[in-house]
């Protein structure tokens, strides 16, 4: 079956350091790939996605590319600011039924 | 109008308890989700409506029941919960049913005593 794995967390950098969380999937033909976040006492907001191979997804600095042939979507981002604190999560949709694949979260804390 | 709303933001229930949670969107989306969220954990998917029309019901005990009046409303019915039901539930809205990304709403926090 289909299935997302995120390095485990929790991660803790300095401020202006570089991040990258791990994001790696399994499934079958073509799914889209996600990037949620969800920071304390709120709900998931997509923070950048990618439909198809080599696309690169982009928002507020943070970057994944869709790789197929080594089935990944790792979240980076140069400079990670304070305000970046949260956990965050990798997912698939399959395409046929609809459903969102999530990882398990990765949790990220930012020191000043 | 590009959000999601959820009320109540917070709910304290007992086990004898009827309640429901209400979820909003007005982007025109005509899938619309229910989500279990326990702590540190990933959302659980429970229903999903395509249409006005439930299309997927995730094994979900009879204690929750989904009811979609219209194209932007979503309500989740409460009755009997047991603690164990505590939890954050998540609405989300995508504008078909396969491949869209999802917009989640802020959740309700569940507490059942």
């Amino acid at each position: 079956g289909n299935s997302v794995t995120q390095m485990e967390g929790p991660v803790t950098l300095s401020e202006e350091a570089f991040l990258t969380i791990n994001c790696t999937y399994t499934a079958t033909g073509y799914p889209s790939l996600f990037w949620y976040v969800q920071y304390p006492g709120e709900g998931l907001q997509l923070l950048l996605k990618a439909t198809k191979a080599d696309d690169k997804g982009s928002n507020k600095g943070f970057e994944a590319t869709y790789r197929k042939e080594t089935t990944s979507f790792h979240l980076e981002k140069g400079s990670v600011q304070v305000s970046d604190s949260a956990v965050y999560f990798c997912a698939l949709n399959d395409n046929q039924g609809g459903k969102l694949i999530f990882g398990q979260g990765t949790e990220l804390s930012v020191k000043p | 109008d590009t959000e999601v709303t959820q009320t109540p933001k917070h709910l304290v229930m007992g086990m004898t308890n009827k309640k429901s949670l209400k979820c909003e969107q007005h982007m025109g989306h005509r899938a619309m989700y229910w989500y279990k969220q326990k702590a540190k954990k990933p959302p659980e998917l429970m229903f999903v409506y395509s249409y006005e029309k439930l299309s997927i019901n995730e094994s979900v005990p009879s204690r929750f029941s989904p009811e979609c009046p219209n194209s932007s409303l979503l309500n989740l019915h409460l009755h009997a919960l047991q603690p164990e039901d505590s939890a954050l539930y998540l609405c989300a809205s995508s504008q078909v049913r396969l491949a869209d990304e999802q917009f989640f709403g802020p959740g309700t926090r569940l507490t059942v005593l």
